[in-house]
């Protein structure tokens, strides 16, 4: 495997359900994102994690909970949605630098999510 | 305000011809990165170019290249001879700064609405 892969690539959920999303890097890099892209509106950072310490968290409701294990994993661990969370939930990941310059990231392929 | 702004929500091109897709951002941050990403249909995003603040040239990959006017805070992604498989979303996005500045937003990716293009047989 290759890149950024994400699993699974749909999955449809009850509003009591707990589920998880995965994404796994393959390309070496020290840092990985969860977006939320939804209908008509511009994606949005859900968490970053670089060098698996979660730097930002920004203003995610509880019941998404990330996990990131190692550099290579993130995990979005899900319980309780609400149809509105219905969206594509896209992972990235990125080599983090110091100095100037702005880092590539790079995307999986993405989990469709709809909760009933 | 908003850091990134496409205006044109879909564009239509017919094939073999270049198309241009707008992008203007706002910053203040003298360090960042300017980058295109397309999005078909199946989800994923793909990423196409980058243009760093300090690049002096225009960057080129293939068949697109980013006309980067830094004073008009302009970014505009062209496509030359168009490929029906290029019908997709656009996305243009703008990271400042680096993410190892901890507690700060500095090193987010703003990502504009996205401009859907056509490309016609």
């Amino acid at each position: 495997e290759t890149g950024v892969t994400q699993t699974p690539r749909h999955l449809v959920m009850g509003m009591t359900n707990k589920k998880s999303l995965k994404c796994e890097q393959h390309l070496g890099h020290n840092a990985m994102y969860w977006y939320k892209q939804s209908a008509k509106k511009p994606l949005e950072l859900m968490f970053v994690y670089s060098l698996e310490e979660r730097v930002e968290n920004n203003s995610v409701p509880s019941r998404f909970s990330p996990e990131c294990p190692n550099s290579s994993h993130l995990f979005l661990h899900l319980h309780t949605l609400q149809p509105e969370d219905s969206a594509l939930y896209l992972c990235a990941s990125s080599q983090e630098r110091g100095g100037q310059g702005a880092s590539t990231q790079y995307f999986g392929p993405g989990t469709r999510l709809l909760v009933l | 305000a908003q850091k990134i702004t496409q205006t044109q929500p879909g564009m239509f091109v017919q094939e073999k011809e270049a198309v241009t897709l707008d992008c203007t951002y706002d910053t203040s941050d003298p360090s960042y990165g300017l980058f295109w990403y397309k999005q078909p249909s199946s989800g994923e995003m793909i990423f196409l170019i980058y243009q760093g603040s300090y690049d002096q040239q225009n960057a080129t990959e293939g068949r697109y290249s980013l006309n980067f006017q830094k004073a008009r805070k302009s970014a505009n992604l062209v496509i030359s001879a168009s490929q029906l498989g290029d019908s997709a979303m656009y996305f243009c996005a703008m990271r400042e700064g680096t993410l190892l500045n901890r507690g700060s937003t500095l090193g987010r990716l703003y990502f504009g609405r996205g401009t859907q293009l056509t490309v016609w047989p």
